[in-house]
């Protein structure tokens, strides 16, 4: 089955700069692959996604990159903001089937310092 | 907005006690699923349906069950507590839309079960 490998557990970068969170997946066929966002007690909530058929997408100060030959995919956050603070969790799932697991990373714990 | 309901926020049952987590989704949705969450560990899928009375295993489907009987509930049953169960539990839901299925989970806000 699928495994996602997520890198750093923990992360912490001055306001402003940029932060690059990476995952690994194992499974060849996946094809989808969603980020999550975590603020301290509250529910995860998508905040960007990608298809295989797709190397990079944007979304204002957030992007993901996708290197399907090295089955890895990366979040980054420029000019991070204090809201920036909170756990991030990537997913690899696969469109296409009706009865497909959503399989999550374990999670980066960001912190933006003032 | 999509409203996906744990019937607790937080738990607490004796060792040995069969536990039911409660979830409902009021917007359609034919996928469910269950997650338990461990610091360092992430989000692990525990079990999903993808249709009523229809159900898969996760990665960690040891020691728990589920039961869809309708389309907008989905129960998580533990037979006989234990300690090692103690943790942050969450259920989503998403939309089905057949062969181009990427419409994003939705949480709930999770059930906080001790175990002791």
């Amino acid at each position: 089955g699928e495994n996602v490998e997520q890198h750093p557990s923990t992360l912490s970068v001055q306001e402003g700069d940029s932060a690059v969170i990476k995952c690994t997946y194992s499974d060849s066929a996946s094809n989808y692959f969603p980020w999550y966002k975590q603020e301290l007690g509250k529910r995860p909530q998508l905040i960007i996604d990608i298809r295989s058929n797709v190397g990079e997408k944007k979304d204002q100060r957030i992007a993901v990159t996708l290197n399907k030959t090295a089955k890895h995919f990366s979040l980054h956050i420029t000019e991070t903001q204090p809201e920036d603070s909170a756990v991030y969790f990537c997913a690899a799932t696969k469109l296409y089937s009706s009865a497909s697991k959503i399989i999550f990373g374990s999670g980066t714990r960001l912190s933006i310092r003032p | 907005d999509v409203k996906v309901t744990q019937s607790s926020r937080y738990l607490v049952k004796r060792t040995g006690e069969k536990v039911f987590l409660e979830c409902v989704q009021d917007m359609d949705h034919e996928n469910m699923f269950w997650y338990r969450q461990d610091p360092g560990l992430g989000l692990r899928l525990i079990y999903f349906s993808y249709d009523v009375k229809m159900k898969e295993k996760g990665d960690i489907p040891e020691g728990y069950s589920v039961s869809r009987e309708k389309k907008e509930r989905f129960s998580l049953i533990l037979e006989s507590a234990s300690t090692n169960q103690t943790s942050m539990y969450l259920c989503a839901s998403r939309r089905d839309r057949g062969t181009n299925n990427n419409s994003p989970l939705h949480f709930g806000n999770g059930t906080r079960l001790t175990v002791t």
